[in-house]
């Protein structure tokens, strides 16, 4: 059964950093590219960031761009996004998802998400 | 950047078949994903590629893309399928996923 768990959100004031995990189970992790994709509240969905299976290309939206790092480790089967420099727009719920190596593929697997609140 | 036009809200009584639409710049030529979320809850994919049904999603659920308009249907319409759906395609220019503003389905 696919899994993923995201975790790591809580409350941070505005300019602090906050690191996201999303735990993968279930597939073969190291052949996806893997996202991260916000809602923030009463609102609709919005790309974050995406990395390939090898870490060799990582592209990020241009509301998160040189503030947010996305990661992965394979042998942990696991994805990250570094958080920093964080502003009241940030506020979301953060959802891992993953897409395959097709061309345009869809977003096929999702965590349950993880909230981040920005307020002082 | 591309820009997907989806109307907030639909409105369709049990039984009858709800069409949900997705607008876009020639967008006929691009892969149309589909995503079903319902409250408080992860979304779903339940079309990809215009037309395909991930296994587990009821044959209800179809797909269209034509012109600037791909579509989601739905026939014999549940109080289960009452959620939000978002389409979703890949900007050839940035390389970059786009979501439409999403559609709340309510089954009256």
């Amino acid at each position: 059964e696919v899994e993923l768990v995201a975790s790591g959100g809580g409350l941070v004031k505005p300019g602090g950093s906050l690191r996201l995990s999303c735990a993968v189970s279930g597939f073969s992790f190291s052949s996806y590219n893997m996202d991260w994709v916000r809602q923030a509240p009463g609102k609709g969905l919005e790309w974050v960031s995406s990395i390939n299976g090898g870490s060799t290309f990582r592209f990020y939206a241009d509301s998160v761009k040189g503030r947010f790092i996305i990661s992965r480790d394979n042998a942990k089967n696991s994805l990250y996004l570094q958080m920093n420099s964080l502003r009241a727009e940030d506020t979301a719920v953060y959802y891992c998802a993953s897409h395959g190596s097709g061309s345009y593929s869809p977003f096929d697997y999702w965590g349950q998400g993880t909230l981040v609140t920005v307020s002082s | 950047s591309y820009v997907l036009t989806q109307p907030p809200s639909v409105s369709v009584a049990p039984g009858q078949t709800a069409s949900l639409t997705c607008g876009g710049n020639n967008i006929g030529g691009k892969n149309v994903h589909w995503y079903q979320q319902r409250p408080g809850q992860a979304p779903v994919l339940v079309i990809y590629y215009d037309r395909d049904r991930p296994s587990g999603i009821p044959e209800r659920f179809s797909g269209s893309n034509s012109g600037n308009t791909a579509t989601l249907t739905i026939s014999r319409v549940e109080a289960g399928d009452e959620a939000d759906y978002y389409c979703q395609v890949w900007d050839n220019s940035s390389d970059h996923p786009v979501f439409g503003g999403g559609s709340k389905l309510t089954v009256l």
